[in-house]
């Protein structure tokens, strides 16, 4: 079956250095998404991706974030100069892209990136 | 911004029991669809059921089913014959566009 991949499943790292987390979502999907989830908190929308741009962004996802697609498979998350508040588990998703907005689908979610900054 | 509210942080039920997780969300859409998922301790997000906003029949999979009410704007969850496996966090999540909105979740323990 499927699935969408992380990389690393782990990863520690110093404050204000910068960190790429790794996605390889499903082959045939077009839309893909980044959440993370702080330790005992709901999960939070960062963006959603399609056609090698951003859709749509949260007020979480500011200028130390960005994505890219750089090679046709992965799905890359770039957190510039990290911050204590980014420790969090961070899920990929992607979806195969549909008429209208895409809503009649769900989302297949990756196993997650645990990021550690201290 | 949609919100989504799961009123019940920790819910327990007994191993082959029955137990309703629920959910109230705010929406000003009238196309949408709703999604339960659930996240074991692996910390994986797995698709548990989706209903879409258009039907007025209840989505059932095999011993999930929902019982959504479009109009109070109500996604709750049934969980029959409950088994040991089921213990997880479960999340409501409506999407009404590009994204998924989530609940804060509830934790789900299985007494065997």
């Amino acid at each position: 079956e499927p699935e969408v991949t992380q990389t690393p499943s782990h990863q520690v790292t110093q404050m204000g250095q910068e960190v790429i987390l790794r996605c390889v979502p499903i082959s045939n999907h077009l839309y893909f998404y980044w959440y993370r989830q702080i330790l005992g908190q709901k999960v939070e929308f960062l963006v959603s991706f399609y056609n090698n741009e951003i859709s749509e962004k949260s007020e979480i996802f500011d200028d130390q974030f960005s994505v890219e697609r750089p090679d046709g498979s992965n799905f890359t998350l770039k957190i510039r100069s990290t911050k204590l508040e980014d420790s969090a588990m961070y899920f990929c998703a992607s979806s195969p892209v549909l008429s209208g907005r895409g809503l009649n689908t769900e989302a297949f979610f990756g196993q997650g990136t645990r990021l550690t900054v201290v | 911004a949609q919100t989504v509210t799961q009123s019940q942080p920790e819910m327990s039920v007994q191993e082959a029991e029955t137990v309703t997780l629920s959910c109230t969300y705010d929406t000003s859409e009238s196309d949408y669809y709703l999604f339960w998922y659930k996240q074991p301790p692996s910390r994986q997000m797995i698709l548990v059921i989706r209903q879409e906003a258009y039907k007025q029949q209840n989505a059932t999979e095999n011993r999930f089913s929902v019982n959504f009410q479009k109009a109070a704007k109500s996604f709750s969850l049934k969980i029959s014959d409950s088994q040991l496996g089921d213990a997880a966090m479960y999340f409501c999540a409506p999407n009404t566009g590009n994204q998924f909105y989530f609940g804060t979740g509830t934790s789900l323990t299985v007494i065997p």
